[in-house]
């Protein structure tokens, strides 16, 4: 079945340091591609997405490509702050008509110390 | 726009007891999906309602149930509690399958 692997934390960062968090797929077909954003005591909000190969989904200055060729969705974002620590999810949608089912990753804690 | 709101936001029940959790969906939205979120598993699919109707369910046994009324809001129900069913448990409603889904903040269940 589809399933979505992405990087270990915790990761711990400085201010205004790169992030990238990495993140691959299994999937059939063409899946939908998505982060999602937890902060603590709260529901996941949806930081971006992409649809189709080479897409390039972005949001408060994070980014990640669609890369049909190495199934990846790489989150990046070059400057962090204090407000960025979260744990972030990778997560994608089945290939079938009407398949709304998310299937995440196991969740990546990210800490940015000031 | 009000985003997913679900109630309520925390509970405690005991074992052997059920539970009824509820979830509105944003305004025009008719998938809404549960999600059960424990340390140990992470995020899994409990099933997806669509018109009234459940067009995909998750791996998990008959004791969790749901249902979906005419307005698209949607409940979830747990009988016979066990220890191992505290969890955050999300709602998330959904326009179409490649824009996203959209998330409440969860309801906290400890059974204890």
């Amino acid at each position: 079945g589809d399933s979505v692997t992405q990087m270990e934390g915790p990761v711990t960062l400085s201010e205004e340091a790169f992030l990238t968090i990495n993140c691959t797929y299994t999937a059939t077909g063409y899946p939908s591609l998505f982060w999602y954003v937890q902060y603590p005591g709260e529901g996941l909000q949806l930081l971006l997405k992409a649809t189709k190969a080479d897409d390039k989904g972005s949001n408060k200055g994070f980014e990640a490509t669609y890369r049909k060729e190495t199934t990846s969705f790489h989150l990046e974002k070059g400057s962090v702050q204090v407000s960025d620590s979260a744990v972030y999810f990778c997560a994608l949608t089945g290939t079938l008509l009407n398949d709304y089912k998310l299937s995440f990753g196991a969740g990546t804690t990210v800490t940015v110390r000031a | 726009k009000a985003g997913v709101t679900q109630t309520p936001r925390y509970l405690i029940k005991t074992r052997g007891q059920q539970v009824t959790l509820s979830c509105s969906p944003i305004s025009g939205h008719r998938s809404v999906s549960w999600y059960q979120q424990t340390p140990g598993q992470g995020l899994q699919f409990l099933f997806e309602y669509f018109s009234e109707t459940q067009r995909n369910k998750g791996n998990f046994p008959g004791r969790f149930s749901g249902r979906q009324f005419s307005n698209s809001r949607s409940e979830m129900n747990v009988s016979t509690l066990e220890l191992g069913d505290s969890a955050l448990y999300l709602c998330a409603s959904s326009l179409t399958e490649t824009g996203g889904a959209f998330f409440g903040q969860g309801t906290r269940l400890t059974v204890v």
